[in-house]
């Protein structure tokens, strides 16, 4: 079974240091991976996705991750935080349910906070 | 623009009422789906459908109900049975191909409190 392990429920950081968002994930075969970001009171908006093209990806807004097996591993980075980082992150792996319908598993969320 | 549209954006409802949550999307995607987001839980299916008048059930059902007569609408019934309605409900959408890599597009939520 599939399953996304986030290692921290919060993270602090100030201005323009470099951010680490933890995430581990179970998979029983090549995973799908994603990283969403929300903003309070907002839906969820895809930052990046891996698809077993690379194992270095680069997404929107200066984010990246790195998709490493032997360490069932996908962590998102920034070299850079900036205040308008701050919100709930999430790390998600997709599996199939019956019917070939793709079925998204989240894991329980990364909030980060920025501090000037 | 094309993207998925809750509303309200805000709901209360009475204890004992049933309520219905709108989700339309104009970005011809197959599949839709819809999430239940309560703090520190992360987002839990509801229900999902792939294709016009079909729909199933994902982990969390039990008093919620839905219906997808056309490609664009999937609608939410919070029925009285729900016992713990209070919670933020997110609709998403994709490009059902069949494989895993179809990312989902979300709606911006609707937050249902019970008062």
């Amino acid at each position: 079974a599939q399953s996304v392990t986030q290692l921290d429920s919060h993270v602090s950081v100030s201005e323009g240091t470099p951010v680490l968002l933890r995430c581990n994930y179970s998979s029983s075969y090549s995973p799908s991976l994603f990283w969403y970001v929300q903003h309070p009171n907002k839906g969820l908006q895809l930052l990046l996705k891996y698809t077993s093209a690379a194992t270095l990806v680069k997404g929107i807004n200066g984010f990246e991750a790195e998709f490493k097996k032997s360490e069932t591993s996908f962590h998102l980075t920034k070299p850079s935080a900036h205040m308008s980082d701050a919100a709930e992150y999430f790390c998600v792996v997709s599996t199939h349910l019956s019917g070939g319908y793709n079925k998204l598993i989240f894991g329980a969320g990364t909030r980060l906070a920025v501090h000037p | 623009d094309g993207g998925i549209t809750q509303s309200p954006k805000y709901l209360f409802r009475k204890e004992g009422q049933n309520v219905t949550l709108s989700c339309e999307q104009n970005l011809n995607h197959d599949a839709m789906y819809w999430y239940r987001q309560d703090p520190g839980q992360g987002l839990r299916l509801i229900y999902y459908s792939q294709i016009v008048n079909d729909f199933q059930k994902g982990d969390i059902a039990e008093g919620y109900s839905v219906s997808r007569e056309k490609k664009e609408s999937f609608p939410l019934t919070v029925t009285s049975a729900q016992k713990n309605p209070t919670a933020f409900y997110l609709c998403a959408s994709s490009d059902y191909r069949g494989t895993r890599n179809t990312e989902a597009f979300f709606g911006q939520g609707t937050r249902l409190t019970v008062v």
